[in-house]
């Protein structure tokens, strides 16, 4: 599997519960960043956490990273229905420089 | 303050036809860096570049692709002869420098369609 896998690949919440989704990967990092993407659009930045971290906040989002595991959650708390949207990491392995590699993404659906 | 701009957003061009995607980075940005997204999945390195040099071109296709980023103007990402499987939407992202820990910014992205 490539280096920044989402899980789940699909995710459908009622408005106000929590969104959790993870994301592995396979090799060292300097940092790892996530992104929004709604229908059609552009990326949106929302977090970017270093390897030497390990939570991060920014208003309703929560992320973690587990160097020893390889792996990073996203926590979206009391979600929105503008929430709805695709949520992508994006690892800059550590001989890759500043070359982003992204996983296929978690599609979240909050239901109103 | 205008973020990363990409024109056109939308691109209909018929199989063999050339396709002119340009980039403008952020203000301040020198760093400038394209990806392709299929229907339903992540993004895909293609090319890295600075003002007048590529650093990295190791996800762009061996023909047809070539990417600039001129020392006055937008960077510009070409494909020639187009086919149907480069329907694609490309976006192109800057950041400040290239060094670790730098935020990266996206592109509302063009959305090439081959009929």
């Amino acid at each position: 599997s490539q280096q920044g896998e989402e899980d789940p690949q699909a995710l459908s919440i009622q408005e106000g519960e929590n969104a959790t989704m993870n994301c592995s990967y396979k090799t060292s990092i300097n940092n790892l960043q996530w992104y929004r993407q709604n229908s059609g659009r552009g990326l949106v930045h929302l977090i970017l956490i270093r390897s030497n971290e390990r939570e991060k906040h920014s208003g309703r989002l929560r992320v973690t990273l587990d160097t020893s595991k390889k792996s990073s959650s996203l926590l979206i708390t009391a979600s929105r229905a503008a929430d709805t949207a695709s949520y992508f990491c994006a690892t800059a392995p550590k001989a890759a420089g500043n070359k982003l590699t992204f996983g296929g993404g978690t599609r979240v659906l909050v239901k109103p | 303050n205008a973020g990363v701009m990409q024109n056109p957003r939308h691109l209909v061009r018929r199989r063999g036809q050339e396709a002119r995607l340009r980039c403008s980075p952020m203000k301040g940005h020198s760093h400038v860096y394209w990806y392709r997204q299929l229907p339903e999945e992540g993004l895909k390195f293609m090319v890295y570049l600075q003002k007048e040099n590529i650093i990295d071109e190791s996800g762009m296709p061996k023909e047809r692709f070539s990417a600039e980023f001129p020392k006055e103007g937008p960077s510009i990402l070409r494909i020639q002869q187009v086919v149907r499987g480069d329907s694609a939407a490309y976006f192109c992202a800057s950041s400040a420098t290239g060094g670790e820990g730098n935020t990266i910014y996206f592109g509302e992205g063009s959305w090439l369609t081959v009929v």
